[in-house]
């Protein structure tokens, strides 16, 4: 199976700054990389598939690079509503793996 | 608006078995391929299986091959997640949530899913 790991596990932010997630593959996964927004009791929410192509509807101030096995999610500009949990979920191959997630926290 | 609907979580002891449904809306059902997701308590995701748009391909988690069953009635609209031989590692919300593949692109996403279903094995 296909390993991903997040990093930092978690982190503390203040509104307004730039946040940055990483996402590491165990093998290359090319472009098959999803990022996924979850707020505590809800179901997760897609941000960005496809590495860097920003799902309709999502804000602006987020934004995925990489391909490979190395992969970022950037929000430019921290808002209050994204406080919230973050997992990438290589769909490569099956099993579709997910990191193990990264909690962004108010400063 | 999309929607997707799951029930049919609840407790169950050890060894035992429950079905899960998944009821779909707002789009034409048998044109998607569906995953099921799973969360344990204050934890991360895992991807459980998805099912193709014909109900012919199945591909699911090791943990699960050969005690969880997966089907789809399309006449229905329906997503089935038939789970035996239950164990309390199986504890967790269980998602559905549709698959969308974008051929032009790396594109296979889960880009909606339903609120979950709380499945609690426990004596």
């Amino acid at each position: 199976d296909i390993q991903m790991t997040q990093s930092p596990s978690s982190l503390s932010a203040s509104v307004g700054d730039r946040v940055i997630v990483t996402c590491r593959a165990s093998q290359s996964i090319a472009g098959y990389l999803n990022w996924y927004q979850q707020k505590p009791g809800k179901a997760p929410k897609l941000l960005i598939f496809a590495a860097s192509s920003l799902q309709s509807g999502i804000p602006s101030r987020f934004s995925g690079s990489g391909s490979g096995t190395d992969f970022t999610l950037t929000i430019s500009c921290l808002q209050l509503e994204d406080f919230a949990n973050y997992y990438c979920q290589q769909s490569y191959t099956t099993p579709y793996t997910f990191g193990q997630g990264t909690k962004v926290e108010i400063k | 608006q999309v929607q997707l609907v799951e029930s049919g979580g609840g407790l169950v002891k050890p060894g035992g078995s429950l079905r899960l449904s998944c009821e779909a809306s707002g789009f034409t059902f048998s044109d998607y391929y569906m995953s099921w997701i799973r969360q344990a308590p204050g934890k991360g995701l895992e991807w459980v299986s998805h099912i193709s748009n014909s109900g012919t391909i199945i591909n699911n988690a090791d943990s699960v091959k050969g005690r969880f069953t997966f089907s789809r009635d399309n006449a229905k609209n329906l997503l089935y997640l038939q789970m035996n031989s239950l164990t309390s590692e199986d504890t967790a919300v269980y998602y559905c949530a549709r698959l969308t593949i974008d051929s032009g692109t790396y594109g296979y996403y889960l880009d909606h899913w339903g609120q979950g279903t709380l499945v609690t094995v426990s004596s």
